[in-house]
């Protein structure tokens, strides 16, 4: 069975700041994809970044970069240059290789202006 | 991107009735969806897979006959809660099958009175 741990249940940062959210997550699988998806107040979820687990370079989107370490099973979320509309709920999530997904806990995101 | 709808946004039923709630993908064809639950502030809990034309697969603990899942045509799968009670309240997702990532939708509030 897969599980996704985020261990930092709310997390603030100061508007224009950087700030680090972190997964780590347990499998036997070698193939599977890596998620994080943001939930804002409207409740839909909205893809942020996609890793595959067989790429060794790090996916980016814009202000938006993981730190991929497989090896430790980790998958951390940096966002850069934060801005008030990234206030959220985000979550990690793990799709294994019958395209099932798994969630983190979630972390809550609080840009302060 | 894909766009997956859900409808009714919003239900409230009484004790007992049962609920349908159907969730579409406007402008591609899925032949997986997935439905989950959310509770306040906590995590999305995969509840089952619905395929095209067969039986849904269920996740350990979520009861079959209290949640039947149908998945008629490959745009439509629909979740009806039986015999629903308070407990059953709760934020239902669906999510439908691309590649290398899941679609979602915007969620169902039931509340059961």
């Amino acid at each position: 069975a897969q599980t996704v741990t985020q261990s930092q249940p709310e997390m603030s940062v100061q508007e224009a700041e950087t700030v680090t959210l972190s997964c780590t997550y347990d499998t036997s699988e070698s193939n599977y994809y890596l998620f994080w998806y943001k939930q804002p107040p409207s409740r839909q979820m909205i893809l942020v970044i996609r890793q595959e687990a067989y790429k060794q370079q790090n996916a980016t989107e814009n202000r938006f970069s993981v730190n991929f370490q497989k090896a430790a099973k980790s998958f951390s979320l940096k966002i850069s240059d934060s801005q008030l509309g990234d206030t959220a709920m985000y979550f990690c999530a793990f799709m294994n290789t019958g395209n099932q997904f798994y969630f983190g806990t979630g972390t809550s995101l609080t840009v302060i202006p | 991107g894909a766009v997956v709808s859900q409808h009714p946004s919003r239900v409230i039923c009484k004790s007992g009735t049962s609920v349908k709630i159907e969730c579409r993908s406007l402008d591609f064809q899925a032949t997986t969806m997935f439905w989950y639950r959310q509770f306040p502030k906590q995590s999305l809990m995969l509840m089952a897979t619905s395929n095209e034309g067969s039986k849904a697969t269920y996740e350990q603990g979520v009861e079959k006959d209290k949640f039947l899942i149908n998945h008629a045509s490959l745009t439509l799968s629909t979740l009806t809660v039986t015999s629903a009670h308070p407990e059953d309240s709760s934020f239902y997702i669906c999510s439908a099958e691309g590649l290398y990532e899941q679609y979602f939708g915007p969620g169902t509030r039931l509340t059961v009175t």
